[in-house]
Formats: structure tokens, C-alpha cells, sequence
């Protein structure tokens, strides 16, 4: 069975630049997140979808950062525009469905680093 | 609002020896409990976890977890490690109900030979 896909795997952008990654989880995965993981810290939470709908966004920085899952599958995850704090791990992870006895699949990541 | 504490941003250990990795917890209900392993530029790999039942959990790799309510605790043990357990180890904790997952801010295993 296929992991969790993610690309790119390294970005390097400028301040003020946008960015966007992709995650393709896997397959029959209803629930998909985005977290982020600062050096040094345990990755947060940005955002859950529950198929094409978003079940969590509470901690996602909405005047910079969107994501979107269309037709339940893949995922994006965008900023505009970045900022030096936002260098880290985009950690997605995707799982059968949204309850706490569900496994939560984790794909390798992308490293972005803001200059 | 919950959070997750590991004791020893490092812990090293000689080959062989014994690995015990803290972690403590405050939740106001009855959690579940995991621990997660990253090795370097890979995704979190679940170990274990303590959902209900019986409170000494095993993992895979020789790991295991005793969750100690009274203690707020869920430490992660492996009798004798191993080179290839050198990585970087997540606990994690969901409230019953929900699905979002706390983690700690990790703790890296080096083991020496």
C-alpha cells in the first residue's frame, strides 16, 4: 500500500513570496491534515478535512495561509505571502476516518526554509 | 487546554542499555496517548498508543508504555536499545471525542556503541 505522497520535498523562497505544497494521501483516507513542525517543537495542527470539508482551522493563520481538498482527495496547502517564522515542516497526514482510535498516516514532509 | 511534557529535549544511551523516554500529560478526562518516532527526513511513525483497557501497551521495535492515570504519565521503555533506535521521539495526546492530536516538543534518542 502506497504512503502518504508529498511535494516538494525542499523549498527555499524569499520573504513575501508565496508557496504552495501538495499532499496526496492514502487511498480511501477520508481524513487529511496539515501540520506544522518548527525546529525544535512537535508538529501543530493547522487544519483537518473530514472529505472535502474542513473540521478544524482554529490554529491555521487564515490572512496567509488557505488550503483546499477538492473532490476528497488530494490537498494543497498555500501561503501568501511568507514570512521568516513561517520556515518549518509541512508534516500531512492522512486516516481512515476522524476519530481518536484512527491511525494517523504521516507522509515525509516538506522543508521550507523563508530567506 | 491540554498539553503534552517531555522531560530531556536528548537522552543518550549506550547500546544495550536500558531507554526510558518521559512523558507527562494534563488532560481533564481520560486521554488517548501516543508515541510517535521521526527518524531524519521522514514522516512520524505511530510506536504505540493507550486508547482503553490494559495499561502496559507494546509496540513495535521492542517498545512499550505504562499509562499511569494517577501520575498523569505514559513513559516509553525499551529493555536494551539498539543502534537503529536513534531518532527523534513524539508523545502525543487526544482528548476522548476528538481527534486533534498535542504533541510534545520530542525528545532525541542517541545511543553510543
Amino acid at each position: 500500500e502506497a504512503g502518504v505522497a508529498q511535494s516538494p520535498r525542499y523549498k527555499i523562497i524569499e520573504k513575501r513570496q508565496s508557496v504552495a505544497f501538495w499532499c496526496n494521501p492514502i487511498s480511501g483516507h477520508a481524513t487529511l491534515y496539515w501540520y506544522q513542525q518548527i525546529l525544535g517543537q512537535g508538529p501543530k495542527l493547522l487544519i483537518q478535512f473530514q472529505n472535502n470539508g474542513v473540521v478544524d482551522d482554529s490554529q491555521l493563520p487564515k490572512d496567509r495561509f488557505s488550503a483546499e481538498r477538492l473532490k476528497g482527495v488530494d490537498s494543497t496547502l498555500k501561503i501568501q505571502p511568507a514570512k521568516l517564522e513561517d520556515s518549518a515542516v509541512y508534516l500531512c497526514a492522512s486516516s481512515p476516518g476522524g476519530g481518536p482510535s484512527y491511525e494517523q498516516y504521516f507522509g515525509p514532509g516538506t522543508r521550507l526554509t523563508v530567506t | 487546554a491540554q498539553s503534552v511534557t517531555q522531560l530531556g529535549s536528548h537522552v543518550s544511551v549506550s547500546e544495550g542499555a536500558l531507554v526510558l523516554l518521559r512523558c507527562n500529560y494534563s488532560s481533564s478526562v481520560p486521554p488517548y496517548l501516543f508515541w510517535y518516532v521521526q527518524y531524519p527526513n521522514q514522516g512520524l511513525q505511530l510506536l504505540l498508543k493507550y486508547t482503553t483497557g490494559a495499561t502496559l501497551v507494546k509496540g513495535i521495535n521492542g517498545f512499550e508504555a505504562e499509562f499511569k492515570k494517577s501520575e498523569t504519565s505514559f513513559h516509553l521503555t525499551k529493555p536494551s536499545a539498539h543502534m537503529s533506535d536513534a531518532a527523534e521521539y513524539f508523545c502525543a495526546v487526544i482528548d476522548s471525542g476528538y481527534s486533534t492530536l498535542t504533541f510534545g516538543k520530542g525528545t532525541m534518542l542517541l545511543v553510543s556503541p
